[in-house]
């Protein structure tokens, strides 16, 4: 089966300090997600991509997350600087997006703590 | 986004059926009904949709209620395996804009 990969699995880093997470979204799969799941807030939506182009990133912190594709196989979510509130699992999702008909698929996630 | 609810958890035995219900009574003629389930330390995994039809793939069964209020997703034999948190989540077929919003879902929890 085709799945997404999600690097790094884990990452821990210090307070302040630059974080730079990828994902490889299945080929040919035109929509990409970035979620995060913490125990208080279940899974929130980060960022929304279709065909690369970003439809709504309202869900991330703007003065220190971004979310680019630089091409169709890459999806970065980057943090700057990091606080020990952003820890928590970020998971990329993609998928077939446009329509409620089709399902997405999820990477293992990158399991980060800010400390 | 329609909302949906859900028990907050459900026990099984081992080669029993489940059935997980969700309730959505103001769901609208164009959403789709997901199932995603979330196993320990990994990401959400895809496991049915339907619309108006009962559905059934190698995974599960998802019966809809005819007024479509409300959903029953069914394992016809638990396993260890699949103890999960199961999400029931509605998608728009109309929306150009298409994300799945999770609530809190359901923990399965199945013992031998």
């Amino acid at each position: 089966d085709a799945r997404v990969t999600q690097t790094p699995r884990h990452k821990v880093t210090e307070m302040g300090q630059e974080v730079t997470m990828r994902c490889q979204p299945i080929l040919g799969h035109n929509t990409v997600f970035w979620y995060r799941q913490t125990m208080m807030q279940g899974l929130e939506l980060l960022a929304y991509f279709r065909n690369r182009a970003p439809l709504d990133d309202s869900g991330m912190p703007k003065d220190r997350f971004s979310a680019e594709m630089p091409d169709a196989t890459l999806a970065t979510l980057k943090i700057q600087p990091s606080e020990p509130r952003d820890s928590a699992v970020y998971f990329c999702a993609s998928g077939l997006g446009g329509t409620g008909s089709q399902g997405y698929t999820f990477g293992s996630g990158t399991r980060l703590t800010v400390v | 986004d329609a909302k949906t609810t859900q028990p907050n958890s459900m026990e099984s035995n081992e080669e029993e059926p489940v059935h997980l219900p969700c309730n959505h009574s103001t769901i609208s003629g164009t959403d789709y009904i997901h199932w995603y389930r979330q196993l320990p330390s990994q990401g959400p995994e895809y496991v049915i949709h339907g619309l108006t039809s009962n559905v059934n793939n190698r995974m599960a069964s998802l019966a809809i209620a005819e007024d479509r209020k409300s959903s029953t997703l069914i394992l016809h034999r638990a396993t260890l395996r699949d103890a999960a948190v199961y999400y029931c989540i509605l998608r728009s077929v109309n929306s150009g804009y298409s994300t799945l919003t999770f609530g809190k879902g359901t923990m399965l929890l199945v013992s031998p």
